[in-house]
């Protein structure tokens, strides 16, 4: 009954190696953004995705790449990773039908986040 | 572009007590978001606040939003060591259509002592 899920949990990997993290949530969202969380805990949005659609893309170097293939899932392919990719990924999903008098509202639920190591 | 302060950014408190986070953010806004990170794990959502003068309470915590001076307020009331956690404020940018964007705040690790 998990709403938003992330694999793995954790990843370590070498310097220069190509990996992925995959996400997925059953709360019938349009909306999925992947977060970076560094060593500070500082939050940044990488990208996000509407209805399979790429809406948000920060400055992120290109080595990362987002992929949806439904509006279920987003997954994170990273190429040629680097010590300062080490950091813990969040992936998160809202609902952006969910409307106020001002205007849409965007209330969003994260996953349990992947630890990424490069070493 | 749109930036987000808390403070403090620690804070240590004694159980019982009384305490206020604050988060303050540069352009106008009228919806905020507090959520709470227990350490190692994920962001829980707290409060949603979407105009002037909204005031949300849940147990011992409560978030207000003051959009005309840029500043939301999460109070701690009677604090207790299961709120220890870092609290984060997050403002919604508008990004065009029905697609929003959160900048997040610092964060404010709260350590409540016994």
């Amino acid at each position: 009954d998990t709403a938003v899920s992330q694999t793995p949990k954790y990843l370590v990997t070498q310097m220069g190696n190509d990996k992925s993290i995959k996400c997925e949530q059953n709360l019938g969202h349009d909306t999925m953004y992947w977060y970076k969380q560094d060593s500070k805990k500082f939050l940044k949005i990488m990208f996000s995705y509407n209805n399979k659609e790429l809406i948000i893309n920060e400055t992120v170097p290109n080595r990362f790449s987002p992929k949806s293939p439904d509006k279920a899932h987003l997954n994170l392919h990273i190429n040629s990773l680097e010590l300062g990719d080490s950091a813990v990924y969040f992936c998160a999903s809202s609902q952006n039908r969910d409307y106020h008098q001002s205007g849409y509202y965007n209330e969003q639920f994260f996953g349990p986040g992947t630890r990424l190591t490069v070493l | 572009e749109l930036k987000v302060e808390q403070n403090p950014l620690f804070l240590s408190m004694q159980e019982g007590k009384n305490y206020t986070i604050y988060c303050n953010y540069s352009t106008t806004s009228d919806r905020l978001y507090w959520y709470r990170q227990d350490p190692g794990k994920s962001l829980e959502s707290l409060f949603v606040l979407l105009s002037n003068g909204a005031v949300k309470q849940e147990g011992r915590l409560m978030a207000s939003l003051d959009t005309k001076a840029r500043l939301s307020t999460l109070h701690i009331t009677a604090a207790v060591h299961d709120l220890s956690a870092t609290y984060f404020c997050a403002v919604d940018r508008g990004y065009g259509g029905a697609t929003n964007k959160l900048i997040f705040g610092t964060g404010t690790l709260l350590a409540v002592q016994p």
